[in-house]
């Protein structure tokens, strides 16, 4: 009963250098999403994956890249990391429910937390 | 564009009941409104949701006014457990997840 897992939980990178964060899901959602939190802020989203195949860009999308390899994985790469992308990172995926007005409820993982120094 | 206004902190002695108000004035037709809950190191967790009237489950009630551009969370008998920051959001699939904002949330202190 796993939910949705997020790796690694914790990691310190130097600026400049690059990293892939994982999610996984095994609650067959169709969608998946990304989002950032900063300190004593709400959720930002970074990235959402509505289906497999398909990406698109959320709130805060500047300086990341997403792959949704498949229907259970989603994962979140910082090419060359900053300090100001220093956050807890959240994974979350979704399904929707209902017709015609669709209900989305999420459920998130447990974060992984990035320092960039 | 659905944002939502929510109080910045709130206390309460357990025991008591516990009211926060959501204003969401540019809410959709096709826009459920959904409440998270989230604990300090951990990621949000779905309380409750709903799109007209009042809903209310184990947890929770959710009333929503016929006009929908508020909501109030009641969270019965708080316990010290019940600490945390409450989110409200508007949002559907169909409005899509780029309009789902959480906020600054509500941040819940239920003092002994």
């Amino acid at each position: 009963n796993a939910g949705v897992t997020q790796t690694p939980k914790f990691q310190v990178l130097k600026t400049g250098q690059s990293m892939t964060l994982q999610c996984a899901q095994d609650m067959n959602h169709n969608s998946m999403y990304w989002y950032r939190q900063d300190p004593g802020m709400g959720l930002r989203l970074i990235y959402y994956s509505a289906s497999e195949g398909t990406t698109d860009k959320g709130e805060v999308p500047n300086g990341y890249n997403v792959s949704r390899l498949n229907k259970r994985e989603f994962s979140l790469r910082l090419e060359s990391a900053a300090p100001s992308q220093t956050s807890v990172y959240f994974c979350a995926s979704s399904e929707v429910l209902g017709a015609p007005v669709a209900k989305n409820i999420q459920y998130f993982g447990a974060g992984t937390r990035l320092s960039v120094l | 564009l659905a944002k939502t206004t929510q109080p910045i902190s709130m206390d309460s002695y357990e025991g008591q009941e516990v009211n926060i108000t959501c204003s969401h004035n540019n809410i959709a037709t096709n826009d459920y409104i959904t409440w998270y809950q989230q604990f300090p190191s951990q990621g949000p967790r779905f309380i409750i949701q709903g799109y007209k009237t009042k809903v209310t489950n184990e947890v929770a009630s959710l009333f929503i006014p016929a006009d929908r551009k508020s909501s109030t969370l009641s969270l019965p008998r708080v316990s010290l457990s019940d600490t945390a920051v409450y989110y409200c959001l508007v949002g559907s699939y169909q409005t899509g997840a780029n309009n789902l904002f959480f906020g600054t949330g509500t941040r819940l202190t239920v003092i002994p």
